[in-house]
């Protein structure tokens, strides 16, 4: 079966410490794949996506940067967290090609203080 | 540049009615659109979508209808049940590029 898992599931970071969320997708190939996050109140914004190894399209200037060191994991990361990078990330891939039809991951809440 | 609208922050309906959920979009090359419910804490779950060649789609308790000329869309859930009570988030996808922009969001209470 096609399953999607992401870890941690929280975080508490001080200010300018190192990220590292990973996602990774079972049962399927060459998933598109994309990074959301959602601060408190607010809706899903974009941050990253990739459509194959190596492949990864940024949304939104920022501190963060992704990777796909392989096919079905997909990680976000960065140097140094800012107080503003907190919120609730998400990791998701796209069950059918095109159609924007995405199965979410359980998400990863960061806190940074 | 928000390419992806819905202006009603939250919505209150009586369990049994219906429910209306409204949706702008400002991008014409948009192929897809869909709907998701997400519960606090969670992430989000798809529920209906409809391709830009159709106006209306049916699923259970759930429509969605499609008005490209006003570029909106809208979901409909008849009966509404307390348990329908979530987050719905309007989405867009074209088949040219590879994102998915999502809406900001409209909370529904259901009040039983």
């Amino acid at each position: 079966s096609q399953t999607i898992h992401q870890w941690p599931a929280t975080l508490v970071q001080p200010v300018g410490s190192p990220l590292s969320l990973e996602c990774t997708v079972e049962g399927t190939s060459n998933p598109n794949l994309y990074w959301y996050r959602q601060a408190a109140g607010r809706g899903l914004q974009l941050l990253f996506y990739s459509v194959g190894i190596g492949q990864i399209s940024s949304e939104v200037p920022q501190n963060l940067s992704a990777s796909r060191p392989q096919d079905r994991q997909f990680i976000l990361s960065s140097k140094k967290l800012l107080l503003s990078d907190s919120g609730f990330y998400l990791c998701a891939w796209e069950r059918t090609r095109n159609t924007g039809e995405l199965f979410f991951g359980e998400g990863s809440r960061l806190t940074v203080l | 540049d928000q390419q992806v609208k819905q202006n009603s922050p939250s919505l209150s309906v009586q369990e049994g009615r219906i429910s209306i959920l409204n949706c702008d979009y400002t991008n014409s090359m948009f192929d897809y659109f869909l709907w998701y419910k997400k519960y606090p804490a969670e992430g989000p779950t798809f529920l209906i979508s409809i391709s830009s060649i159709k106006d209306k789609n049916e699923d259970g308790r759930f429509t969605v209808f499609l008005n490209k000329s006003a570029k909106h869309l809208s979901l409909h859930i008849v009966p509404s049940q307390p348990g329908d009570s979530a987050v719905y988030f309007c989405a867009a996808r074209g088949t040219s590029y590879d994102k998915v922009i999502f809406g900001p969001g409209t909370s529904l209470s259901v009040i039983p």
